[in-house]
């Protein structure tokens, strides 16, 4: 499975545009990017995912470079409400069908009015 | 609504007695996992079930087990609770291909070992 590595934090103010970066180096052909979020109390709940260029849906964006290398989660107009923590997973989809994901420590966004 | 149901909510033992976890998805997903999260920290996969009748270890198995009682159902039993094992626990379940289709998360037991 391919490591993840992301900020521990950030901090943002309502109403602006917040940017959460995933590096995954080692990342597999077969490898595709997911995104969780985490509010206090709850489960992760899934947001988004995507395999490269670029994804949008009702809730984030996602952007893959070419090399896939990296992604980046972006939040447009945050709200106090966005404030979770942030989870980049990395899952490879082989040809067996079942693949279990690994949560790291994910990243803590922290939205200020 | 659909999706994944953990009872109890709250649980508080003393160290050394024993409980089960349960934990049912009506979304008829093949694939069910338990993991634990210990405060600050991320997620860690304890046990997991591929499809019903199968169970494998995952990252921290110890002092805990598993049962995959029908493919709605999956449990999780702490034979001799430490209070190493305080800690919410989270179970999930998912397609096949969670990589593709996501995991769904029940809302956690908060488990407090004394």
């Amino acid at each position: 499975l391919a490591k993840t590595t992301q900020p521990i934090s950030m901090d943002s103010y309502e109403g602006q545009e917040v940017n959460i970066t995933c590096s995954h180096n080692n990342i597999a052909t077969n490898d595709y990017i997911t995104w969780y979020q985490q509010f206090p109390s709850q489960g992760p709940r899934f947001i988004i995912q995507g395999y490269k260029t670029k994804v949008t849906n009702e809730v984030a964006s996602l952007f893959i470079p070419a090399d896939r290398k990296s992604s980046t989660l972006s939040l447009p107009r945050v709200s106090l409400s966005d404030t979770a923590v942030y989870y980049c997973l990395v899952g490879d989809l082989t040809n067996t069908g079942f693949q279990k994901l690994v949560f790291g420590t994910g990243t803590r966004l922290l939205v200020s009015p | 609504n659909a999706g994944v149901t953990q009872t109890p909510k709250f649980q508080v033992l003393k160290t050394g007695q024993s409980m089960t976890l349960q934990c049912a998805q009506d979304m008829n997903h093949n694939s069910m996992y338990w993991y634990r999260q210990d405060p600050g920290m991320g997620l860690r996969l304890i046990y997991y079930s591929a499809s019903e009748g199968t169970t494998d270890k995952g990252e921290v198995p110890n002092g805990y087990n598993v049962s995959r009682l029908n493919k709605r159902e999956f449990s999780l039993r702490l034979e001799s609770a430490a209070p190493s094992q305080t800690s919410v626990y989270f179970c999930a379940s998912s397609e096949a291909l969670p990589a593709l289709y996501g995991y769904t998360f029940g809302s956690g037991t908060r488990l407090t070992v004394v």
